[in-house]
């Protein structure tokens, strides 16, 4: 079956870009997502990115995808205090069945 | 009122009791989620409806009862949970049963079991 993994926690600086990981095993995926969720609320979709694309940006935010490495990562420009929140990686694969497969979420921290 | 409403946000309940979780959602979706979220765990993807009809129980245990009475209303009945049911379930929409543009999540209902 599809697994999607996460580093579960980041730490950055208020101003510096964040990265955040992720990587699945399952190379039929069709899209791929980032989702964030502050405290005591859902998860917002905050970008998606087709299989058969390599990059995607979306004003402080930017995803690249290695489809051969099988690797997804969020790239935020000038992270900032409220940017502080769970991000989720998540995948529709055709062995799921194209259902949202989700990771286990990175923890970023903004420090001032 | 836009998007997918949970309520109650909060709910604290005893092993034998009986209660329900209710999603209702306005963007006109067909199809509706009810996922389990516990501590430093994936999302667990609990029942999938698509116009009304369950298309997926990943093997849930029956003491969690979906409702599905029409696209726009999702209800989950809980009787004789287990502490370890306690956790934020969430419920999503998406216009179909292929997300192709990903899931609306509301904002979930924090279960306490005691």
């Amino acid at each position: 079956g599809e697994d999607v993994e996460q580093s579960l926690f980041l730490s950055v600086r208020e101003g510096d870009s964040s990265v955040i990981n992720c990587t699945y095993t399952d190379s039929s995926s069709t899209y791929l997502y980032w989702y964030k969720q502050e405290p005591g609320a859902g998860l917002q979709l905050l970008t998606y990115i087709f299989s058969n694309m390599d990059m995607k940006q979306d004003q402080r935010l930017t995803v690249l995808l290695n489809k051969k490495d099988k690797h997804l990562s969020l790239r935020i420009a000038d992270t900032q205090t409220g940017d502080s929140a769970i991000y989720f990686c998540a995948g529709s694969f055709t062995g799921g069945g194209n259902k949202l497969t989700f990771g286990t979420g990175t923890q970023l921290k903004v420090e001032l | 009122e836009t998007g997918v409403t949970q309520t109650p946000r909060h709910l604290v309940m005893g092993m034998t009791n009986k209660k329900s979780l209710k999603c209702e959602q306005h963007l006109g979706h067909n199809a509706m989620y009810w996922y389990k979220q516990s501590a430093k765990k994936p999302l667990e993807l609990m029942f999938v409806y698509s116009l009304e009809e369950r298309v997926e129980n990943n093997s849930v245990p029956s003491r969690f009862s979906p409702e599905c009475p029409n696209s726009s209303h999702l209800f989950l009945h809980l009787h004789t949970l287990q502490p370890e049911d306690s956790a934020l379930y969430l419920c999503a929409s998406s216009p179909t049963a292929t997300p192709t543009y990903g899931y609306t999540f509301g904002s979930g209902t924090r279960l306490t079991v005691v």
